[in-house]
């Protein structure tokens, strides 16, 4: 079954440096989600993706982050210069088609900013 | 401010016993409704997913959706030490961000 995936599945670095999470969606599909959850709370939206551009960002996604769709395959999350509070675990999410459908999750990426 | 709001639990039931699990939501717009299930370190994983007003059954799960009251449930039948779990319901308008609650947390004891 396709499947969201996700590299690294752990990232440490330190305050200030840049950090780039990288996902592979599920092929055929067309629309793309960063998500974050800081350990004990929610689930939290950071910005969508579709058709190589940003369509829906959350007030977390600052000048600080920002997306890419580099190539057919991937789409990465850029963290330019991270702070302690961005630790946490992102998801990346993907759909396939417009109007209602599921997002399915990719295993996540743990970040610890040191 | 859209909100999703869960009894976060613990909800302990023993093996065999109905869980149910509910979920109210804000934003009256609200199209889409989800329940994942998130083992502990891991990413959310979509388990039933409810569009119309009324019940959609898969398995040992049923989805209950009543959109005047602004609420969905997940039953969970002949429940299994395995079923335990966070689980996070979700929503959204069509194709938006998906809006979560902090989630439920589940125990079934054998």
């Amino acid at each position: 079954e396709p499947e969201v995936t996700q590299t690294p599945s752990h990232q440490v670095t330190q305050m200030g440096q840049e950090v780039i999470l990288r996902c592979v969606p599920i092929s055929n599909h067309l629309y793309f989600y960063w998500y974050r959850q800081i350990l004990g709370q929610k689930v939290e939206f950071l910005v969508s993706f579709y058709n190589n551009e940003i369509s829906e960002k959350s007030e977390i996604f600052d000048d600080q982050f920002s997306v890419e769709r580099p190539d057919g395959s991937n789409f990465t999350l850029k963290i330019r210069s991270t702070k302690l509070e961005d630790s946490a675990m992102y998801f990346c999410a993907s759909r396939s088609s417009g109007g209602p459908s599921e997002q399915y999750f990719g295993p996540g990426t743990r970040l610890t900013v040191t | 401010q859209k909100e999703v709001e869960q009894n976060s639990g613990p909800l302990s039931v023993p093996e065999g016993a109905i869980a149910s699990l509910n979920c109210t939501y804000s934003d009256r717009g609200s199209q889409s409704f989800f329940w994942y299930r998130q083992y502990s370190g891991k990413s959310p994983e979509l388990i039933m997913f409810i569009y119309s007003n009324g019940d959609k059954e898969d398995g040992r799960f049923t989805a209950q959706l009543n959109k005047a009251s602004q609420y969905v449930s997940l039953l969970i039948r002949d429940s299994q030490p395995s079923d335990s779990a966070t689980y996070l319901c979700a929503v959204n308008r069509a194709g938006t961000a998906l809006i979560f609650g902090k989630g439920t947390t589940l125990s079934v004891s054998s």
